[in-house]
Formats: structure tokens, sequence, C-alpha cells
């Protein structure tokens, strides 16, 4: 079956762009999770979606930074006027059950990397 | 105070050695999940085994296998008869049930495991 699919898988910015990195979950799984990934570091929770309801976004940065799951699938993950400290790997991860659980596995996709020049 | 802490940042192994990866947490939630990812150079972090607070046994997953150890709060994964395709960046990550705090994955800084042949 298909893993979580992100697009694209490289980007590079230039400063004061505005860019989407796009999540395709595995289908049926409810809910849905950013991260942040910066070189050398695990990742670092950004936003946790539960079908379109967007039940948590304590770990984003700025309010630079909005997330969206409009019809409780595909997720988007905007960054407004980016800046350099914004490069990072973006890593999008879909788990089958809804609400907080601690055994629900959550399963990753490959990541977007992206670079603000 | 890091509620993972992994202490290697870098391990170099021989090949068909057994080797274990060390992790430490801080929580105070009595119900909580541990899990451990293998992201290899492409960058997908790949789920490899997880253990629930209240589990008696240690977790199983083929050549890996969880040595928890709840009063230490240590939760170590142990890779039996290691293979060249093992080399990468291993992630210890727990998720709290409370809800009090972020609803995502709480990573530590990693382990990068090199094997040798």
């Amino acid at each position: 079956g298909a893993g979580v699919s992100q697009s694209p898988r490289y980007k590079v910015a230039k400063r004061g762009q505005d860019v989407a990195l796009r999540c395709d979950p595995i289908s049926g799984h409810v809910s849905l999770f950013w991260y942040q990934q910066a070189l050398g570091q695990g990742p670092e929770f950004l936003t946790y979606f539960q079908n379109e309801a967007q039940l948590d976004k304590s770990g984003l940065p700025s309010d630079r930074f909005f997330a969206e799951r409009p019809e409780g699938s595909v997720s988007t993950l905007k960054i407004q006027r980016t800046q350099q400290e914004d490069s990072a790997v973006y890593l999008c991860a879909s788990s089958f059950l809804a609400g907080i659980s601690s055994t629900d596995t959550q399963y990753f996709g490959p990541g977007t990397r992206l670079t603000v020049l | 105070a890091q509620k993972i802490t992994q202490t290697q940042p870098g391990m170099f192994v021989q090949e068909k050695e057994a080797v274990t990866l060390d992790c430490t947490y801080d929580t105070s939630d009595p119900s909580y999940g541990l899990f451990w990812y293998k992201q290899p150079s492409s960058g997908e972090m790949i789920f490899l085994i997880y253990q629930g607070s209240y589990d008696q046994q240690n977790a199983t997953e083929g050549r890996y296998s969880l040595n928890f150890q709840k009063a230490r709060k240590s939760a170590n994964l142990v890779i039996s008869a290691s293979q060249l395709g093992d080399s990468a960046m291993y992630f210890c990550a727990m998720r709290e049930d409370s809800g009090g705090g972020a609803d995502g994955l709480t990573f530590g800084k990693g382990t990068h495991l090199i094997i040798q042949p």
C-alpha cells in the first residue's frame, strides 16, 4: 500500500518568498502531524490535525507558519515571508487513530528539504 | 530538562555484532509510549518498534528488541546480528497520554550508527 507522500522533495526559496509544502497521508488515517527537523537534530513537533480539525498548533514557531487540512486528507504547510532560519526538513506523519493515544504509531513521509537563500 | 536523552552521538560496530543504542526519558505521566525510528541518508523516518508504559514484556520486532527498564526510565534499542544496511541515524521518541503537552512525538537528538564490514 502507499505510504505517506510529500511534495516537493526539495524546495529552494529566496528570503521573503512564500512556500507551500504538501502532505498526502496514508489512506484512512485520521491523524496528521507536521514536524520540523533542523540539520543534525531530531524532528520537532509543529502541529496536529484530527481529520480537518487542527487540534494542536503549539509547535508552530511563528505566525508566518500556517497549516490546513480542509477535507481531512491532504494537508498543506505554508510558510510566509521565509527566513533563513526556516531552512530545514519538514516531515509529515499520519496515524490511524483519532485522539491522543501513546499507542498510535506515526508513519512518516520522505520529507521536504527547504533551503532559504 | 530534555525529555529524551540519547548519549551516543555516533557508534561504529562490526558487521554481525549486536549493538545497543541508549535512550533515557523523563516524564511524570504514568501512561506513555516509546518509539524507535531509523532515518537513513534518504531522510525518511522508518518506524522500528514500540513499547507502552504498561507493557509487562519487552517489545521485539525481528532483529530489534527494546530493553525497557521502567524504574530507570530507560528504553534502549538492541539490534542483533547487525547488517551493513543498518547504518543510519536512530531516534528514540516518546508520546505522553496526559494531553497537557504537545500532541506530537518528542524526539531525542539521535545516534549515528555506522556498521563496518
